[in-house]
């Protein structure tokens, strides 16, 4: 089965400062990969997505990851936190040709003013 | 488009009692997902179904049940509630599989005592 490892459960980051979530994965094979964003008492919504080709992918709001096969992470970055950024961060796989999800236990970013 | 919509958005059930949460979604897609998100777990896969009168087991099925009639709906049934059942639930959908990005409801908050 495939493993979601996000490092960090809370990361704090001042208003305009880099935000660097983490996320690694386990997979003997190239997965799917996904970054979601949840706000307070809301389901989750997509930031981006890798499947194939280019290993820098760009989501909404500013924010883009890198599909690093070597390392098997897919880290989420934005140059320049905003207050709106504070939420709930989740990193998702799916192997194919499973037909599974695996989910991450999230980050909660909290952005300080 | 309402998206997916689930009912109901909270509920307190009595252990043994039993209920079923609702979810509907109106963009034609073939595969529809139950999970449970609980604290600083991240997001479980419960059931899953790939078409109407298809489904299959997740990650935690134990204690639930699902069935899907329609493409639109996927009813989630717990019959015997447990306090482990206390979470909260998502549905989610994607048109045609495990590459493609979820679409997820606003979630029902389920308190069982």
């Amino acid at each position: 089965a495939q493993s979601v490892t996000q490092l960090g459960s809370h990361v704090s980051v001042s208003e305009g400062a880099l935000v660097l979530l983490r996320c690694n994965y386990s997979s003997s094979v190239p997965p799917y990969l996904f970054w979601y964003v949840q706000y307070p008492n809301q389901g989750l919504q997509l930031l981006l997505k890798y499947t194939t080709g280019a290993t820098l992918v760009k989501g909404i709001n500013g924010f883009e990851a890198e599909f690093k096969k070597s390392e098997t992470s897919f880290h989420l970055t934005k140059p320049s936190a905003h207050m709106s950024d504070a939420a709930e961060y989740f990193c998702a796989v799916s192997d194919p040709p499973g037909n599974q999800f695996y989910f991450g236990t999230g980050t909660s970013l909290t952005v300080i003013p | 488009n309402a998206g997916v919509t689930q009912t109901p958005k909270f509920r307190i059930l009595k252990i043994g009692q039993s209920m079923t949460l609702q979810c509907t979604q109106d963009m034609n897609h073939n595969y529809m997902y139950w999970y449970r998100q609980d604290p600083g777990m991240g997001l479980k896969l419960i059931y899953y179904s790939v078409g109407a009168g298809i489904t299959d087991k997740g990650e935690v099925p134990n204690g639930y049940n699902v069935s899907r009639s329609t493409t639109e709906d996927f009813p989630l049934r717990l019959e015997l509630a447990a306090p482990s059942q206390t979470s909260v639930y998502f549905c989610a959908s994607t048109y045609n599989g495990f590459q493609e990005t979820q679409y997820f409801g606003p979630g029902t908050r389920l308190l069982v005592l």
